[in-house]
This record gives structure tokens, sequence and C-alpha cells, in this order.
């Protein structure tokens, strides 16, 4: 069995600043982890994903990931957060294309 | 990235009623899925849309209530049947190759009165 944990469900931070959206998995078996992003009337486009190799992974607008084994975490970051970035968040686990997501984090963006 | 491509976007329909909605997806895909995504809340899988048989469904969805077909590799269609205002949700097709990841069509946003 597959589970994920958002442990922020809101994220509210100033242009420009820093920001840490927070995921923790269990799997049971090796894991695929995914971040997608989810803009106010659309569907899901995908952010980043690891599949294996390099637990730094970078994705589109700027976005990284590292995943952390031992601590069970695939953490969201961007170090320069824009107006444009406000959006729902989703962490997810996986294989063979089956997902579990997580509950979304809200990334509230403000001057 | 995949291209999923989904209709109808919004639907008004009243209780007791079914809707059908349409996914086609390029040929990139060879797995689809349907999600179910209720207002403020995460996406919840319904099934899985096999070709040429029956979907594989998730605990707490049924057939009866949401029938799956996917004909051919690039086409499915999901329909909620005797709606009620409990089933007003977005519903997303979704597809997957063997990268690992899903690709999402825009949903369809479904209100039930």
């Amino acid at each position: 069995a597959q589970s994920v944990t958002q442990l922020d469900s809101q994220v509210p931070v100033f242009e420009e600043a820093p920001v840490e959206l927070r995921c923790n998995y269990s799997s049971s078996v090796s894991v695929y982890l995914f971040w997608y992003v989810q803009y106010p009337n659309q569907g899901l486009q995908l952010l980043l994903k690891y599949l294996s190799g390099s637990t730094l992974v970078k994705g589109i607008n700027g976005f990284e990931a590292e995943f952390n084994k031992s601590q069970t975490s695939f953490h969201l970051r961007k170090p320069s957060v824009h107006i444009s970035d406000t959006a729902e968040y989703f962490c997810a686990v996986g294989g063979a294309s089956k997902l579990t997501f997580g509950t979304g984090t809200r990334l509230q963006v403000t001057l | 990235s995949a291209v999923i491509s989904q209709k109808p976007s919004r639907d008004i329909c009243q209780r007791g009623t079914s809707l059908t909605i349409q996914c086609q997806v390029d040929s990139q895909v060879t797995m689809m899925f349907w999600y179910r995504q209720q207002p403020g809340q995460s996406l919840t899988l319904i099934a899985t849309a096999n070709q040429g048989s029956e979907a594989t469904y998730e605990s707490g969805f049924v057939i009866d209530k949401f029938p799956i077909s996917r004909p051919n590799l690039t086409f499915s269609t999901l329909t909620v049947s005797n709606m009620s205002p409990e089933d007003s949700s977005i519903y997303l097709c979704s597809g997957g190759g063997n990268t690992g990841e899903l690709f999402f069509g825009e949903g369809s946003r479904l209100t039930v009165l």
C-alpha cells in the first residue's frame, strides 16, 4: 500500500521569498514520486518527478525537490516565488502509472 | 508530454439523470485512469480503464454507478449514472505510459442540482 502526507494545507508567502512545501510518503515497494500543480479551474500539470538516479530533481518554473529515502520525504522548494505560482500543489507516489495523491497544499503568494 | 482531451468541460445536470464524459489521448499513452476530485479535496482514483474489457474499480466505486468503456487504446468514456448532488465533482481522465508519470486532461466539472 502507498500513502502520501502533505503536512501543510495552506502556505502563505510573500513574493520573492523562498518556499518549501512538505511531502512525506510511505510505500512497500520502490517508489516513483511526483509533484503536480493545479491552477484555478484547470487540470493537473506535472512539475517534476523522481524515478531513480540523482536525489535532487529539477522541474519546471524554477521548482526543485529532493528525495530523502531515510526520512521518506520529497519536499518541494523554490528559492524565489512569483505571484503566478499561486496554485494548489499535489504530491503523489506511485508505480506502473497508478498514483496516490496527497491532500494538496494551497500556495498563496502575495505582494 | 501526452495530450489528453476531455469533453464536456463542464455541465449542469438534474438529479436522477446520467452523464457520459469522453476522453481522447494521444498514442504515447498505454494506460488510462479516471479520477474524481470533490470540491476542495484531492484526487481519488475511480478505476483503471482496460482496453476491450471491464474496468478495474477501486474500493468504494462500482460499475453500476460509474460504467467505463475503453473500446480502443486512445479513447475512453466514464458515465456517472443516476446522479445526485453528492456526485458534483471534477472528473479527470489521465493517461500514462512507461515513464511512470501521469498526464491529465483539463477535467469535466459536473454540478448536479
